[in-house]
Order: structure tokens, then C-alpha cells, then sequence
């Protein structure tokens, strides 16, 4: 069975700070997603990661993954309040994907 | 390109009731899904849609949770009668195949409350 862990759970950090968000997998996949969620809204995708090594950045948010290690990073650069919002990696397995429980980001001025 | 739309965005209804949720997926995406969010929590997927065929329901709830998806494009989730732990966020995505090959995207979720 596919399981999915994220760490932090919950992360309150200053602005113009660095930080990486982990994502390990328990078997095996083959593609895995970052979602962002802000409070009361609804969930938009990020990355989509398809292979190992891959790497994808979008301003201040990197994504990369590791199949061999089972584990995928966000990294967050030079943080700004803008990315304080709920952060979760999503792995595909047997038709479906399985979700990690979610990093909240907090971003303090 | 317009999104994922959903109503009602809220519900309160006191357990034993029953209550629906309606989704429109984006146009021309073929899969649907229904996921259940507990606050706090990741989504659980509750039942995926090909067109109009299920292609997985094994999370679904069947004693108390049905969904239909009519002419394989809007859906509805239906749930009764309702339990104090089903109060969650409900929410509809859609991509454009199956599987897990293709980016879902949401839409703003319902928000339900059992007292």
C-alpha cells in the first residue's frame, strides 16, 4: 500500500528566509504533484514531477525528486507572506493519487 | 477557460438528514473525481468517474454515499442519511483522462457541516 508522509506538518518561518518541505513515498511511482491550498480555498497545482532528478522552479518554489530515495523536496527561497498557505506533495499509484496530509506554511513579516 | 464549478459552497444540516453536491467539471475532461477533505487532512479520494463509468469507488462510503455522473459530464454527490464525521469539504475535480496521467484540477470545494 502506497503511503505518503510529509514533513513538517506545520512550519512558521520569517520572511527572506530559506526552507525545504519534504515528501517521502513508501513503493515505488512514477509521477507526483504539488498542490498549494490557501485557507477556505480550493487546491491549484504547482509541479508535476515525472522522473528522477527532475527539477521545477516557479519564482521563489523549486521542486525536485528522487525516485531511488523515494523522496521529493519543495524548497522555498528568500520566503515572502504571499506563500504562507497549505502545501501538499500527491503521489500517483494504482489509478489514483495519494495524498500527503499537508505542510502549513506560515510566513511572518 | 472556465474551472471546476461547484454549489453549494456551504451546508448545514443536522445528522440523519440527507444532502447533494452538484459539480461541472471543465469542459472536455473526461474524469471526475469526488474527494473528501477532514480539516487538517489531505484529500481522500471517494469516487472517480470515466465519462460516465466508475473506475473506482472502493473509498465510498456505499451505505450512506451514492454519486452518478449523467452523460458523462455534471455530477452528483449525494449523502444519506448524514453522520457527525461527514462533515468535511467536499471536492470535484476533473482532468482530461484517467488515471493519474494528467493534472486535476479542483474546484472550490463545499464546505459541510453536520450537527
Amino acid at each position: 500500500e502506497l503511503k505518503v508522509e510529509q514533513n513538517p506538518l506545520f512550519l512558521s518561518m520569517q520572511e527572506g528566509k530559506n526552507y525545504t518541505i519534504y515528501c517521502n513515498y513508501s513503493t515505488t511511482s512514477d509521477r507526483l504533484y504539488w498542490y498549494r491550498q490557501d485557507p477556505g480555498k480550493s487546491l491549484e497545482s504547482l509541479f508535476v514531477l515525472l522522473s528522477n532528478g527532475a527539477v521545477k522552479q516557479e519564482g521563489r518554489l523549486m521542486a525536485s525528486l528522487d525516485t531511488k530515495a523515494r523522496l521529493s523536496t519543495l524548497h522555498i527561497t528568500a520566503a515572502v507572506h504571499d506563500l504562507s498557505a497549505t502545501y501538499f506533495c500527491a503521489v500517483s499509484g494504482n489509478y489514483q493519487l495519494i495524498w500527503g496530509a499537508g505542510t502549513k506554511l506560515i510566513i511572518k513579516p | 477557460e472556465a474551472g471546476v464549478a461547484q454549489s453549494p459552497r456551504y451546508k448545514i444540516i443536522e445528522k440523519r438528514q440527507s444532502v447533494a453536491f452538484w459539480c461541472n467539471p471543465i469542459s472536455g475532461h473526461a474524469t471526475l473525481y469526488w474527494y473528501q477533505q477532514i480539516l487538517g487532512q489531505g484529500p481522500k479520494l471517494l469516487i472517480q468517474f470515466q465519462n460516465n463509468g466508475v473506475v473506482d469507488d472502493s473509498q465510498l462510503p456505499k451505505d450512506r454515499f451514492s454519486a452518478e455522473r449523467l452523460k458523462g459530464v455534471d455530477s452528483t454527490l449525494k449523502i444519506q442519511p448524514a453522520k457527525l464525521e461527514d462533515s468535511a469539504v467536499y471536492l470535484c475535480a476533473s482532468s482530461r483522462t484517467s488515471g493519474t496521467t494528467d493534472t486535476q484540477y479542483f474546484g472550490p470545494g463545499t464546505r459541510l457541516t453536520v450537527l
